[in-house]
């Protein structure tokens, strides 16, 4: 596709239960990003894929998360075990080989756990 | 952690006044670039300035960039209610490998 693509748009999930969001980059691009966005928040960086170099997981806010990137294009982004505090927009985005090139940002998978 | 801070945090303004929005970061960087975003969703880039480069212009758009202070600032002339939307500075911190957002100024234009 012409952009970043990410799926679900919208999800709601009961707390206890894992989820999974996926995000296809723009074709071509190496670098891939996770970040997590709370209402009316700034952007908290969750880990970061670059070819096939070992990603920066740094970001990740606990063992609940987890990020994989198969084939150096499509990434899911797993929660396991929800908490309401996980609750937020999860924002995928794709560059062309790293942070010294623009950026492009998906439209987010909005989680909301109950 | 968050690298930028941007004030001021929210501004209002009337359509055809300028905007100014400011951010302040903590390490020496490689470029700095600014971001838009509606409604809390994708972002959109704006601009990006090297850190050997101390103005850059794109239509309506003019940044700065001060490394002796660690700072930067984003002018939008003559606004429109459209402008309406979160502005968000994210710095390419030198030796590091990701970039890392600040927290982001909700600008609100009145027509």
């Amino acid at each position: 596709g012409a952009g970043v693509s990410q799926s679900p748009s919208n999800k709601v999930t009961e707390k206890g239960k894992d989820v999974e969001l996926r995000c296809d980059p723009i074709s071509g691009h190496t670098a891939l990003y996770w970040y997590r966005q709370s209402l009316g928040q700034g952007l908290e960086f969750l880990i970061y894929f670059q070819g096939n170099s070992a990603p920066d997981k740094s970001g990740l806010p606990s063992d609940r998360f987890s990020a994989e990137r198969t084939g150096g294009s499509v990434s899911t982004l797993t929660i396991q075990r929800t908490q309401q505090e996980d609750s937020a927009v999860y924002l995928c985005a794709s560059s062309f080989r790293g942070p010294g090139n623009t950026i492009y940002f998906g439209e987010g998978s909005w989680l909301t756990v109950v | 952690s968050q690298q930028g801070e941007e004030d001021p945090q929210a501004l209002s303004i009337q359509e055809g006044e300028n905007a100014t929005m400011n951010c302040s970061y903590k390490t020496s960087i490689n470029n700095l670039q600014w971001y838009r975003q509606n409604s809390g969703r994708g972002l959109v880039h704006l601009i990006l300035i090297r850190s050997n480069e101390r103005e850059k212009h794109s239509g309506r758009l003019r940044v700065t960039l001060d490394t002796s202070k660690k700072s930067s600032s984003l002018l939008i002339t003559a606004s429109r209610a459209a402008d309406t939307a979160s502005y968000f500075c994210a710095t390419d911190p030198a030796g590091g490998d990701k970039l890392i957002f600040g927290t982001g100024t909700r600008l609100q234009v009145f027509p």
